[in-house]
């Protein structure tokens, strides 16, 4: 049973324009969540994250959307640009401890082309 | 900011063979980590958590007699895949929290290969 889904596999968005990635959960105990972004061969790096007491949190040109009630989130990223061209993984947590670990989505591969 | 590192990058070995994965935290300490395995266009799925000085907690699923997981000190903690199988053939990647802080820095994955 995938606790967080990502129903996109890709994305392709022109350089330029915004990218929107989305992420849903279906564990309401989940309080905390994580955007990661990956490159072929090599680790998740952190990207930007957001408590539940929150509904958007914002780093740069990276804005994380939550909507509690539709257990969904979205990841928007503008202006987008061709080094954003990754895998970005949706990731939860119950409490934001160092200690919890963190469920995966199945990624979703952004193609942002020039 | 804080620096995950993990050798061999890649492994390939025969099945019946035993290969150790190290995951090393390169300028912090790290009281805990994750090991996560990613098979093709699947997510990444945690296998176990360690903290150091203590038995590593496995997820349901996972064989701990045949991952084994060491965290010796506050910058290493070790995976080692024993009498591997070619459905062992994966790309393990683990992880490292500062404390109790909120974020995990992931390490670059090592791609095993069991033929």
């Amino acid at each position: 049973d995938q606790q967080v889904k990502q129903n996109s596999p890709s994305l392709s968005v022109q350089e330029g324009r915004i990218s929107i990635l989305n992420c849903d959960y279906t564990n309401s105990m989940f309080d905390y969540f994580l955007w990661y972004k990956k490159y072929p061969a090599e680790g998740p790096t952190f990207l930007i994250s957001i408590s539940s007491i929150k509904d958007k949190n914002e780093d740069g040109r990276f804005t994380v959307f939550l909507n509690k009630s539709a257990k969904h989130l979205s990841l928007h990223i503008v202006p987008s640009q061709p080094g954003d061209s990754a895998v970005y993984f949706c990731a939860a947590s119950q409490g934001t401890s160092g200690n919890t670990p963190l469920v995966f989505g199945k990624g979703t591969r952004l193609s942002v082309i020039a | 900011g804080a620096v995950v590192s993990q050798h061999p990058s890649r492994v390939i070995c025969k099945s019946g063979t035993s290969v150790k994965i190290e995951c090393r935290s390169l300028d912090f300490q790290a009281t805990t980590m994750f090991w996560y395995r990613q098979f093709p266009k699947q997510s990444l799925m945690l296998m176990a958590t360690s903290n150091e000085g203590s038995k590593a907690t496995y997820e349901q699923g996972v064989e701990k007699d045949k991952f084994l997981i060491n965290h010796a000190s506050l910058t290493l903690s070790t995976l080692t895949v024993t009498s591997a199988h070619p459905e062992d053939s994966s790309f393990y990647i683990c992880s490292a929290t500062l404390g109790t802080t909120d974020t995990q820095y992931f390490g670059p994955g090592t791609r095993l290969t069991v033929l």
